[in-house]
């Protein structure tokens, strides 16, 4: 079975900082990961999609890399903000045609300190 | 588009009673996810519809949770009947196949049912 582990539970930062979000899954047969951003009260947003033959995805200041024999992924964020403080999850993909069927880690929450 | 919209936003009821949840999907989305989220078990996907037609239903926990879909513009996930463990958030989400080959949002999720049941 399928588990998604995301570690640190909690990270806090000065502003500015570059940080690493990790996440690592046990089975490397995936179809693809998603990274998705979660604010206190408010539903998920899907921040980038990397599907299982890339090694990388970018957007704005956010770069995901998979690494799918070492079942590991990381997101970077590159001079976090304030406005960056949110709850992070992963999530992997178990069909290849349905992004939305997904597997979550329970979540790292992201404090950014003005 | 509005997005998903889901109702209610909060709701509180006492053990024993039916509690409906209610999606609204993206016009023109044809997957429909149901998923709750707890603290202890994170999310976990309950049910998913493709074209209104229920897909894959292993994530559901109890037979007292059915959900339906009886068009694309609308489903519901009822729980009958309601106990305190499973106070929780309830999720939907939609996408629509064909995009699974892109790099950007591809799924959307609604704000949530907050579901108390004391």
């Amino acid at each position: 079975k399928q588990e998604v582990t995301q570690i640190p539970a909690a990270l806090s930062v000065p502003e500015g900082e570059n940080l690493v979000l990790n996440c690592s899954f046990t089975d490397s047969a995936i179809y693809n990961l998603q990274w998705f951003r979660q604010d206190p009260g408010k539903g998920l947003t899907s921040l980038l999609l990397i599907q299982s033959s890339q090694r990388e995805q970018t957007s704005g200041r956010l770069n995901a890399s998979l690494d799918k024999s070492s079942g590991r992924s990381t997101l970077y964020i590159a001079a976090s903000q304030p406005g960056d403080s949110a709850t992070y999850l992963c999530a992997v993909g178990e069909e290849a045609s349905n992004t939305g069927k997904l597997i979550f880690g329970q979540g790292t929450t992201l404090q950014v300190k003005p | 588009d509005a997005g998903v919209i889901q109702s209610p936003r909060h709701e509180v009821t006492e053990m024993g009673q039916e509690v409906t949840l209610r999606c609204k999907p993206i016009s023109g989305h044809d997957y429909l996810f149901w998923y709750r989220q707890t603290m202890m078990r994170g999310l976990e996907l309950l049910i998913y519809f493709n074209n209104n037609v229920p897909i894959d239903d292993s994530g559901m926990p109890e037979d007292r949770f059915s959900a339906k879909m009886p068009n694309a513009s609308f489903s519901t996930l009822k729980i009958q009947p309601s106990e305190p463990r499973d106070s929780a958030v309830y999720f939907c989400a939609s996408s629509l196949s064909g995009t699974y080959l892109l790099s950007g949002n591809t799924i959307y999720f609604g704000e949530g049912s907050w579901l108390t049941v004391v």
